[in-house]
């Protein structure tokens, strides 16, 4: 079965730090990766995503992320963090041979400081 | 519409009570999903749809729960007999070929049940 674990369940950094966020996955096959972003009180919305292309994946709002078969992960990262970015971060998983659900993280709350 | 849209957005309900909460994906889409979000977790799934026909349902609880899309379009989550345990965000979902490969799926604000 298909699973990611996220590290963290709380991050802060300061305003304009480097922004880190661990997911490691679990899959039988070479799976395709997401990265989501809730904004309080809003839905899900899809950051970036990984299926099988480049290995590193650019996505809205500076973010970025690197599939790294190796260590079995897929970090998301932003060079330097706004306010704005204060938000619920998930990561999430599907089998590529079956189109139907992905699988989500506990998910990694954000928190910004002035 | 624009995007995925959800309705009741809030649903305070009594135990035992019956429960509908509706999904109207965006125009077009033949994939739905339905996932549930419990305080401090990720979405967990529930039920997938192509079409009208439930193409995957073993994220269904138990028995008390039941989803339809009868039309290919809207689709109804129902809830009998709701417990306190059920109080979560139900997100619905949906995406034009049937999951996420290369496909992207939008989601809904959700609807956020409690039960008392």
């Amino acid at each position: 079965a298909q699973s990611v674990t996220q590290l963290g369940s709380h991050v802060s950094v300061s305003e304009g730090a480097l922004v880190l966020l661990r997911c490691n996955y679990s899959s039988s096959v070479p799976p395709y990766l997401f990265w989501y972003v809730q904004y309080p009180n809003q839905g899900l919305q899809l950051l970036l995503k990984y299926t099988s292309a480049a290995t590193l994946v650019k996505g809205i709002n500076g973010f970025e992320a690197e599939f790294k078969k190796s260590e079995t992960s897929f970090h998301l990262t932003k060079p330097s963090a706004h306010m704005s970015d204060a938000a619920e971060y998930f990561c999430a998983v599907s089998d590529p041979g079956r189109d139907d659900k992905i699988i989500f993280g506990k998910g990694t709350r954000l928190h910004i400081l002035p | 519409g624009a995007g995925v849209s959800q309705t009741p957005s809030n649903k305070v309900t009594e135990k035992g009570k019956y429960v509908e909460l509706r999904c109207d994906p965006i125009s077009g889409h033949t994939a739905l999903y339905w996932y549930r979000q419990s305080l401090g977790q990720g979405p967990e799934f529930l039920i997938y749809f192509q079409g009208t026909g439930a193409a995957d349902d073993s994220g269904l609880p138990n028995d008390r729960f039941f989803a339809v899309r009868p039309e290919g379009s809207v689709s109804t989550l129902k809830i009998q007999r709701t417990e306190r345990g059920d109080s979560a965000v139900y997100l619905c979902a949906s995406s034009s070929l049937g999951g996420p490969q290369g496909n992207t799926i939008y989601f809904g604000e959700g609807s956020w049940l409690t039960v008392v």
